[in-house]
């Protein structure tokens, strides 16, 4: 069975600091691992996603993830956080064998400090 | 192309009574999924449906029944509303076959007093 672990339910930057948003995860077999954002009262949005082409991965609004399998993470950063940042975000795992299901993690809510 | 699109935006109901979520897309895609969302609990898979005429539990089915009416369309019905059902309830799509993107819709918010 494959599951994620989001470190982390809260995490608070400031404005122009580095965002880090930590997700490990644990697979039998290779896995396909995603990043996506939540706005307040939206849906969710694909921010990327690793599929085992590049180890680091570059997504939209300048956010990045690195798999990193020794360490089985997939951490979301970001070099500088804008206030528009502030969203729920949630890592997701699939495998590569045509299962399309995800398993989310429990999300990290990402609070911008002015 | 309007995406996935779901109604109703808002609802609530009392216990015991039902309610059909509607949940529609206009990609083409084979796949549809229906979530729930719960504060601390992530998204969980309730049902999905590969394909037009087969459906799937996944991990949270109890209470809940779903119809694929058709390529396009995959409601979920609460025959008996329960206030553990309280949730923000999400539909999505993929193409299958295709490790891309879900497409997810802007959720139904339910409420069961």
């Amino acid at each position: 069975a494959q599951s994620v672990t989001q470190l982390g339910s809260h995490v608070s930057v400031s404005e122009g600091a580095l965002v880090l948003l930590r997700c490990n995860y644990s697979s039998s077999v290779p896995p396909y691992l995603f990043w996506y954002v939540q706005y307040p009262n939206q849906g969710l949005q694909l921010l990327l996603k690793y599929t085992s082409a590049a180890t680091l991965v570059k997504g939209i609004n300048g956010f990045e993830a690195e798999f990193k399998k020794s360490e089985t993470s997939f951490h979301l950063t970001k070099p500088s956080a804008h206030m528009s940042d502030a969203a729920e975000y949630f890592c997701a795992v699939s495998d590569n064998f045509g299962n399309e299901k995800l398993t989310f993690g429990t999300g990290t809510r990402l609070t911008i400090i002015p | 192309n309007a995406g996935v699109t779901q109604t109703p935006k808002f609802q609530v109901l009392k216990t015991g009574q039902s309610m059909t979520l509607q949940c529609a897309q206009d990609m083409n895609h084979n796949s549809m999924y229906w979530y729930r969302q719960d504060p601390g609990m992530g998204l969980r898979l309730i049902y999905y449906s590969a394909s037009e005429g087969t459906t799937d539990k996944g991990e949270v089915p109890n209470g809940y029944n779903v119809s694929r009416l058709n390529k396009r369309e995959f409601s979920l019905r609460l025959e008996s509303a329960a206030p553990s059902q309280t949730s923000v309830y999400f539909c999505a799509s993929i193409n299958r076959g295709l490790v891309n993107e879900q497409f997810f819709g802007p959720g139904t918010r339910l409420t069961v007093l």
